[in-house]
């Protein structure tokens, strides 16, 4: 079956720009994670949705960023007036309930590059 | 609050050593461990998972681990490193927060693999 789907692969913005990334989670799953991942180092927690609810966004840097998954499926994760601390891999996973023992699926990431 | 601490961040082996990748936590409740592989521009792939019971954990590829409490750590181990193990590995913890959970992240270990 499919996997987790990510969009763009690669975004490059000028300083300044809104961007969109977005996710497509496994058919079915509940539960869709957004992390960040800097250059050399390991993902960090952004926000998580459970169904179509927001149920923790502590780790958005900024109120520049926002994320929504309106249908409960498909997600999309908004930054406005992109810095250059915002270049990052920006990845998408999804798992099938909430459990704390369930496998979170990665989607590729979206390497996005400000400029 | 937890968190991951991998030493090392870059290890080399010949092809057909040994592989010792390490890995301690540290969590004020019982831990859920993971062991991510990524490959260069890929998502993240489950290598194993340590929920409950056995503490020796087998997972893809040859890859096993062992979560050791006293020890706080949960190494991964290879006995014959292959060149197709090249990539960069990442371990977690599974954090609960009251109905879903996130995974924090050691900051990774590249692995290369020479002939």
């Amino acid at each position: 079956g499919a996997g987790v789907s990510q969009s763009p692969r690669y975004k490059v913005a000028k300083r300044g720009q809104d961007v969109a990334l977005r996710c497509d989670p496994i058919s079915g799953h509940v539960s869709l994670f957004w992390y960040q991942q800097a250059l050399g180092q390991g993902p960090e927690f952004l926000t998580y949705f459970q169904n179509e609810a927001q149920l923790d966004k502590s780790g958005l840097p900024s109120d520049r960023f926002f994320a929504e998954r309106p249908e409960g499926s498909v997600s999309t994760l908004k930054i406005q007036r992109t810095q250059q601390e915002d270049s990052a891999v920006y990845l998408c996973a999804s798992s099938l309930r909430t459990s704390a023992t369930d496998t979170q699926y990665f989607g590729p990431g979206t390497r996005l590059t400000v400029l | 609050a937890q968190s991951v601490t991998q030493l090392g961040s870059h290890v080399s082996v010949s092809e057909g050593a040994l592989v010792l990748l390490r890995c301690n936590y540290s969590s004020s409740v019982p831990p859920y461990l993971f062991w991510y592989v990524q490959y260069p521009n890929q998502g993240l792939q489950l290598l194993l998972k340590y929920t409950t019971g056995a503490t020796l954990v087998k997972g893809i590829n040859g890859f096993e681990a062992e979560f050791k409490k006293s020890e706080t750590s949960f190494h991964l181990t290879k006995p014959s490193a292959h060149m197709s193990d090249a990539a960069e590995y990442f371990c977690a913890v599974s954090v609960w927060s009251g109905g879903y959970n996130k995974l924090i992240f050691g900051a990774g270990t590249r692995l290369a693999v020479h002939p």
